[in-house]
């Protein structure tokens, strides 16, 4: 069985500092993917980074950055220069051969 | 633009009068998917397609029955809407079962 933990239900930050968002994650397969997903207020789940586990290289997108550490099946989502518009309930999903496994999510508050 | 469309955006029923949601894609995916997420919670995988075969997780009730008539096309039908099952419903595409998932906007229902 695969699982996805989020053990922060709530986090905050103040505009135009860095937070870190947490996951773990357990799987036996050894091909699988990891995303962070955005779902703001309006409902639209949006990607936000996607990790291929075979690739050491840790995925960036823009302000958005993943640390991978697959030994240690941690997988954490790191926001730089917070942006109000980052407000969101933030996912970690973990693909593998045939399913979309989500953690339980965690809600980024930006502060102004 | 590519995308995945959900309508209506929000549904009214009422308690036990059937409903049908609707999801089209032009992104031209073999595999579509429906979630059902309720409030503050991960969204939860009901059914999905891989082309035309169908694949019902198993502890989704049989009050829920999906159809997919083409490529495009994916509906969602609840036989006998319960208070239970008002929840945001959500439609993803993927080109294979490990590509990344694009999710449309969802449909909210409410069950009077």
């Amino acid at each position: 069985a695969q699982t996805v933990t989020q053990s922060q239900p709530e986090m905050s930050v103040q505009e135009a500092e860095t937070v870190t968002l947490s996951c773990t994650y357990d799987t036996s397969e050894s091909d699988y993917y990891l995303f962070w997903y955005k779902q703001p207020p309006s409902r639209q789940m949006i990607l936000v980074i996607r990790q291929e586990a075979y690739k050491q290289q840790n995925a960036t997108e823009n302000r958005f950055s993943v640390n991978f550490q697959k030994a240690a099946k941690s997988f954490s989502l790191k926001i730089s220069d917070s942006q109000l518009g980052d407000a969101a309930m933030y996912f970690c999903a973990l693909q593998g051969a045939q399913k979309l496994v989500f953690g339980q999510g965690t809600r980024l508050t930006i502060n102004p | 633009d590519a995308m995945v469309i959900q309508n209506p955006r929000y549904q009214v029923t009422q308690f036990g009068k059937p409903v049908t949601l609707s999801c089209s894609q032009t992104l031209n995916h073999n595999v579509m998917y429906w979630y059902q997420q309720k409030s503050s919670q991960a969204p939860k995988l009901l059914f999905h397609y891989y082309d035309k075969d169908f694949n019902n997780e198993a502890d989704t009730p049989d009050n829920f029955q999906s159809r997919r008539p083409n490529t495009s096309f994916c509906f969602l039908d609840i036989r006998s809407p319960g208070l239970g099952d008002a929840a945001m419903y959500l439609c993803a595409t993927s080109g294979s079962s490990t590509d990344t998932q694009y999710f449309g906007p969802g449909t909210r229902l409410t069950v009077l």
